[in-house]
């Protein structure tokens, strides 16, 4: 599976968008990118996940570049329960081996 | 809406016992998967427990260490074996469950296991 990094720890303000990157740069054209978060003492909850094109559901938008090699979760308006650990994923779809990295620290603040 | 439930929820044993951690689904599911996260870690798979077969293990873990049950489509369990102070731990159960339009794994809340 394709390696993924993402920056140790971000900070966003309550209301505002919260941009989240993620470099996949061997990514495979199988492998599909998965955004998972573990809210602190809960087990981990997916988010939302895209092949190439960009995907939105009702918790996030995922942009993913043309080249695949990186994508962006955009929690739209973060609030204070938003404050998570979140990971960046790529796996080829329904490969049940999900290798979580250290993720994204990120704290919402007021 | 709550679909797994582990128990218990957290746990301080003595070392040299074993635990045995259950995990519940509301759901029928093939495959049900068991992970460790150690303290300021990321989630590792142990293994993989499907019903009527064997559990699969990842490397580095042993099923002596840690037997799975998975006596049905609903429920399994994992045992955590003689255990030592480097098995305190969350362990965490995870199905693969398809409603709507997810496609993503879910995850039970977690044991938090310390070993004293």
């Amino acid at each position: 599976d394709a390696k993924t990094t993402q920056p140790p720890s971000m900070d966003c303000a309550e209301g505002r968008a919260a941009n989240l990157p993620c470099n996949h740069s061997t990514i495979s054209g199988n492998e599909y990118v998965y955004w998972y978060r573990q809210i602190h003492s809960q087990g981990p909850q997916y988010i939302i996940h895209g092949l190439k094109n960009n995907e939105t559901n009702e918790m996030a938008s995922l942009i993913i570049t043309e080249d695949r090699k990186s994508s962006t979760l955009i929690l739209p308006h973060a609030t204070l329960r938003d404050t998570a650990v979140y990971y960046c994923i790529a796996n080829p779809f329904n490969d049940y081996k999900l290798s979580f990295g250290a993720g994204t620290t990120v704290t919402v603040r007021a | 809406s709550a679909v797994i439930s582990q128990k218990p929820s957290r746990d301080i044993c003595q070392r040299g016992t074993s635990l045995t951690i259950q995990c519940q689904v509301d759901s029928q599911v093939t495959m049900m998967f068991w992970y460790r996260q150690q303290p300021g870690q990321s989630l590792t798979l142990i293994a993989t427990a499907n019903q009527g077969s064997e559990a699969t293990y990842e490397s580095g873990f042993v099923i002596d260490k840690f037997p799975i049950s998975r006596p049905n489509l609903t429920f399994s369990t994992l045992t955590v074996s003689n255990m030592s102070p480097e098995d305190s731990s969350i362990y965490l159960c995870s199905v693969d469950l398809v409603r709507g339009r997810y496609y993503g794994y879910t995850f039970g809340s977690g044991t938090r296991l310390t070993v004293v």
